[in-house]
């Protein structure tokens, strides 16, 4: 049974394409969240949700847009890709917002590549 | 804004050996840390979570500590197997935002049979 997934697992598109990315978690969790690893691998958050309420959105692009149909749902979507949004993209989830349910549990990954 | 540096950023030891990996965060207002491993290609495993107000924990042959005060944690591994090898993360979330994890660059651990 996978926790938090991600569709797809590998993604290559031509610069200019927009391009979502869906994840889904089976863990009743009420928050999600998007983080970009780069090819250093530093992980950076981008975009967290809380029962599909938007509460962290960092300094991103806004090609970038993340949508969250219902608590377990959180997608992201990219317009006019560049060649720099090319990264490994994590989804991951954690039970709420404070104490011990703040542990995070990751997605697989998408690895986005833009040419 | 916080800052999370790991040392080493690679460790590679004999089958069997115990070791440490270190992590530092420069703001010591933090609500919890949290370790990963992260294996090729793959997503992230949550490996221990420490709240604030905790000194260690454990969980097999893992053993996290922190120290707030200083900014320091280290993750002790016994008796170590080739299996634990993968990249070794540590993340911090701010007391003030304790949804939003930073993250060290890693320590990526080789474990040779």
């Amino acid at each position: 049974d996978t926790a938090v997934s991600q569709t797809p697992k590998y993604l290559v598109t031509q610069m200019g394409n927009d391009k979502s990315i869906k994840c889904e978690q089976n863990l009743g969790h009420d928050t999600m969240y998007w983080y970009k690893q780069d090819s250093k691998k530093f992980l950076k958050i981008m975009f967290s949700y809380n029962n599909k309420e938007l509460i962290i959105n960092e300094t991103v692009p806004n090609r970038f847009s993340p949508k969250s149909p219902d608590k377990a749902h959180l997608n992201l979507h990219i317009n006019s890709l560049e060649l720099g949004d090319s990264a490994v993209y994590f989804c991951a989830s954690s039970l709420k917002q404070g104490g011990m349910n703040t542990e995070a549990f990751f997605g697989q990954g998408t690895r986005l590549t833009v040419v | 804004k916080q800052e999370v540096t790991q040392i080493p950023a690679a460790l590679s030891v004999p089958e069997g050996e115990n070791l440490v990996l270190n992590c530092s965060f420069t703001d010591s207002a933090i609500y919890n840390l949290q370790w990963f491993r992260q294996d090729p290609g793959k997503g992230l495993t949550s490996l221990l979570l420490i709240q604030s107000s905790q000194r260690e924990q454990t969980s097999g042959r893992l053993n996290a500590s922190l120290d707030k005060s200083s900014g320091r944690s280290t993750l002790y591994i016994a008796a170590s197997q080739p299996g634990d090898s993968a990249t070794y993360l540590c993340a911090v979330s701010p007391l003030y935002n304790f949804n939003k994890f930073y993250f060290g660059s890693g320590t990526k651990l080789n474990v040779k049979p």
